[in-house]
């Protein structure tokens, strides 16, 4: 079993729903973090958490929204999906007090906002 | 702005050795990290450097050169399975990782 685990791998939905994209991990790491990935571009950082209290925005969080329900789950949240939200989104961990920037993925969860 | 630079794609013939080249501009510099994606999966960790020099790891070396803002990654003795995207990133003055959009290397047989 993958060390982190994201649902769903994949989702087609309709612009105006709800979605939330999950992740959890096994890791035993504090640091949690979403990403999406579009082609051509960079990851870019959506929110990041650092421990279960500690919730921060990344670079392009507008229209996003998480939850650190434990240290173990992150989830993502799109409260009213738009089709430019059509990505791969990737959950991410890291070890607490190492900045070594290494991370440790999930194996991504594509979406399809029509 | 913060900004890194990589080649969108990279062609290469298996057994031969390929460069691959990154530069960046951050506020602050904390370390260069590379990342290897196949295609469809997650990325995974290769090297990070954060002194000038050569890191040397089997087949991959990563080069940094903190005072021209570049890095590149070395793969010699180019595998089939070596098809991959090859993703830059640096480390700025908050610890956060800019990415590059990620170098697609095609092996050839």
């Amino acid at each position: 079993d993958a060390d982190v685990t994201q649902t769903p791998r994949n989702r087609i939905t309709k612009t105006g729903k709800r979605i939330m994209l999950e992740c959890s991990q096994t890791k035993g790491h504090d640091r949690m973090y979403w990403y999406r990935q579009d082609p051509g571009l960079g990851l870019r950082l959506i929110y990041y958490s650092f421990d279960v209290k500690d919730i921060n925005k990344g670079e392009i969080s507008d229209g996003y929204s998480v939850s650190r329900q434990a240290q173990a789950k992150f989830s993502l949240s799109l409260e009213s999906a738009i089709p430019n939200q059509t990505a791969l989104y990737f959950c991410a961990t890291s070890e607490p007090g190492l900045d070594t920037g290494e991370l440790f993925f999930g194996e991504g969860s594509r979406l399809t906002v029509l | 702005g913060q900004n890194i630079d990589q080649p969108t794609e990279m062609t290469a013939t298996e057994g031969a050795i390929v460069q691959i080249n990154c530069t960046y501009q951050t506020s602050g510099f904390n370390g260069l990290f590379w990342y290897q994606q196949h295609a469809g999966e997650a990325p995974t960790f290769l090297s990070y450097n954060v002194l000038d020099g050569l890191e040397e790891k089997g087949r991959f070396s990563s080069f940094l050169s903190r005072s021209k803002g570049y890095s590149y990654l070395l793969l010699k003795e180019l595998q089939m399975k070596d098809s991959a995207s090859y993703l830059c990133a640096a480390m700025d003055s908050n610890y956060q990782l800019i990415w590059g959009a990620g170098t697609k290397l095609i092996i050839k047989p």
